[in-house]
């Protein structure tokens, strides 16, 4: 199994723009996490789903962030408008069913 | 107080060394626990779960302590390989499935 897979890896955008982050779980696996990892803040979780829909979404910063699973092999991350705070690391994590997460290499984002 | 703490260190040992991390969680409905590694700009990997009667993979030994809500890692003979963060994280209680991070613990080795 290739493992959870992000995309992009790296994005730099400006400042109001549309950003989206893509992830594709390990198959198999009925949940789907999103993560933001900051110097400052360290692993924060945005938004987890159980058989693509939305279980928990209390860590998404503000009404500027949505995420979507329409299959169980695609997720996504959407920043609009995207500020200079948003910049951080993405992960997406799926997990098995003992609890066990793992994650993807992460989007590295950063808004100009 | 923070759901899962852990002194940040970082932790400088020499090669071969013995090493403990300890992690303490403040809910005690807590049920499953892990440590993770994170190398510098790399995503959190696995490192081990960690059962309530102890369990070791090799050089690593993962210990729970209900009674005193902490958690610890013990890796006997340290590798420069190991030098990495590593995250203690633990399950929230009351059915929800999403993992709480602890902020990790710098570990270097050096020769």
């Amino acid at each position: 199994d290739a493992g959870v897979i992000q995309s992009p890896r790296h994005e730099v955008t400006e400042m109001g723009q549309e950003v989206t982050l893509r992830c594709k779980p390990i198959s198999g696996h009925d949940y789907l996490f999103w993560y933001r990892q900051t110097m400052m803040r360290g692993l924060e979780l945005l938004i987890y789903f159980n058989n693509n829909v939305p279980i928990d979404d209390s860590g998404m910063p503000e009404d500027r962030f949505s995420a979507k699973m329409p299959n169980a092999s695609f997720s996504t991350l959407k920043i609009q408008p995207s500020e200079p705070r948003d910049s951080a690391v993405y992960f997406c994590a799926s997990m098995t069913e003992y609890n066990e997460q793992f994650f993807g290499p992460g989007t590295r984002l950063t808004v100009l | 107080r923070k759901e899962v703490e852990q002194d940040p260190g970082p932790f400088n040992v020499p090669e071969g060394a013995t090493v403990a991390f300890n992690c303490t969680y403040s809910n005690s409905a807590s049920q499953s626990f892990f440590w993770y590694r994170q190398d510098c700009r790399k995503e959190p990997k696995l490192l081990m779960s960690v059962y309530s009667s102890g369990n070791e993979d090799g050089r690593f030994t993962a210990q729970l302590n209900r009674a005193s809500q902490y958690i610890s890692l013990l890796i006997r003979d340290s590798k420069l390989s190991d030098s990495a963060t590593y995250l203690c994280v633990v399950m929230a209680s009351g059915g929800y499935n999403k993992l709480i991070f602890g902020a990790g613990t710098r570990l270097a080795v050096h020769p």
